[in-house]
């Protein structure tokens, strides 16, 4: 059984600040790995994803993906109050089968 | 624009009635998705499809079933509702890469 890890928070920052969240998963042939912002009441919205070790920039965002270790993390720059939201890691076993999520971590960015 | 649309949005139903979720989606993906969110549990996988005729049973499939007569569609029915299937339901499909949802359907069973 694949198992993602989060805390839930809530995590607090300074708007401005870097926030970061992270994510652990169980199973070591999992391949592909996903970030996704949930807003109270709104579908999940894919923010990025990662499949190879090492980082990953898009805009204010940077996946982080550590396959020996089998961590996960994501990195918000300059964080807006429009980032308040619940970020679920999700990872797959490749191809098409269907994405294991952790329960969310809930941040709040602080005005 | 490609969509994937969800209906009902909302369902209040009866212990023990059939109940029939309808997803739609335009983006030609093959494979398809149904999840449950539930508050301390996440998103979690109920049944999934890699192309027609073909289904899968997830995470979490036990009262649940689906068919998957073409492309867009992946209808899921609950057989015999119970309370405990009270919850947020969203489909979504995915090319094999990134997966889009649909705005989902909260689901009442009293």
């Amino acid at each position: 059984q694949k198992e993602v890890e989060q805390n839930s928070g809530p995590l607090s920052v300074p708007e401005g600040a870097i926030a970061s969240l992270n994510c652990t998963y169980s199973d070591r042939g999992s391949q592909s790995f996903f970030w996704y912002r949930q807003y109270s009441g709104k579908s999940p919205e894919l923010i990025m994803f990662i499949y190879s070790n090492g980082d990953k920039e898009d805009g204010r965002f940077t996946a982080q993906l550590n396959k020996a270790s089998q961590y996960v993390s994501l990195l918000i720059r300059d964080s807006q109050p429009s980032d308040s939201a619940t970020y679920l890691c999700a990872v797959s076993g490749g191809g098409a089968d269907g994405l294991t999520f952790g329960k969310g971590t809930h941040l709040i960015i602080q005005p | 624009d490609a969509e994937i649309t969800q209906s009902p949005r909302h369902k209040i139903t009866e212990t023990g009635r059939q109940v029939t979720l309808a997803c739609h989606q335009t983006w030609n993906h093959n494979n398809m998705f149904w999840y449950r969110q539930d508050l301390g549990h996440g998103l979690r996988l109920i049944h999934y499809s890699y192309g027609v005729q073909d289904t899968n049973k997830g995470e979490v499939s036990d009262g649940y079933s689906v068919s998957r007569s073409n492309t867009e569609d992946l209808p899921l029915t609950l057989e015999s509702a119970a309370s405990s299937q009270t919850s947020v339901y969203f489909c979504a499909s995915s090319s094999g890469i990134e997966a889009f949802f649909g705005q989902g359907t909260r689901l009442t069973v009293v």
